[in-house]
């Protein structure tokens, strides 16, 4: 079975610019997570999507948005890109039992 | 509010010798606790959880963990480290339910261990 899919792995861009990340959760699962791992910063929680919609948000600004698909895909998106926007992007789905798992991240880069 | 903590940045043991990784815990109500490890440039995999029932928890690679509710702790363990078990660990919490985060994860600052030979 396969897990949690997260394209593209690099990505790079210049100031300004908008960045679209993909996930695909496991099959079965219903929610996705965005996590948001910068240098320094730890893991921070950024959305949470569940059938359709957006459940929760972190304490991020509007410019950091996204959205879910009927099949439960998801996009991130970053518009007006900002050099600390640099930084390592994990989607997850949650199992039964409430544990996350996650993909291999998305790594952008901000120039 | 949750939220977890782990106090050290770095543990270093030599292979062969038990390694604790510290984790304490605030949260209203059950808690939900995770550990997982990350490698570098790779994404978080999951080691193990808890969630009610025995205290000791088995997960994988050998990792086990231990709940005290009195201390509020969640400390991650292996009897015998190996080299390859060098990497970040990351405690977290479950949000309580009621406040409608879902299965959202709060997590600690990371606890990077190293083992030597």
């Amino acid at each position: 079975e396969a897990g949690v899919t997260q394209s593209p792995t690099h990505l790079i861009k210049t100031r300004g610019q908008q960045a679209t990340l993909r996930c695909s959760p496991i099959s079965g699962h219903t929610s996705v997570y965005w996590y948001q791992q910068a240098l320094g910063l730890g893991l921070q929680f950024l959305l949470w999507y569940d059938e359709g919609e957006e459940r929760n948000r972190g304490n991020f600004p509007p410019r950091f948005s996204g959205r879910q698909f009927p099949n439960y895909s998801s996009e991130l998106n970053v518009n007006a890109l900002e050099l600390e926007d640099s930084a390592l992007y994990l989607c997850a789905s949650n199992g039964i039992a409430g544990e996350l798992f996650f993909g291999e991240g998305s790594r952008l880069t901000v120039l | 509010a949750q939220s977890v903590a782990q106090p050290e940045d770095q543990v270093k043991v030599a292979e062969g010798n038990p390694l604790t990784v510290k984790c304490t815990y605030s949260v209203s109500g059950n808690p939900y606790l995770f550990w997982y490890v990350q490698y570098p440039n790779r994404g978080l995999q999951f080691l193990l959880k808890y969630i009610t029932g025995d205290n000791l928890v088995k997960g994988s690679y050998g990792f086990e963990a231990e709940f005290n509710k009195s201390q509020t702790s969640f400390h991650l363990k292996k009897p015998s480290a190996l080299v390859s078990d060098s990497a970040l660990y990351f405690c977290a919490v479950r949000l309580n339910i009621l406040t409608g985060g879902g299965n959202k994860l709060t997590f600690g600052t990371g606890t990077q261990l190293k083992v030597e030979l």
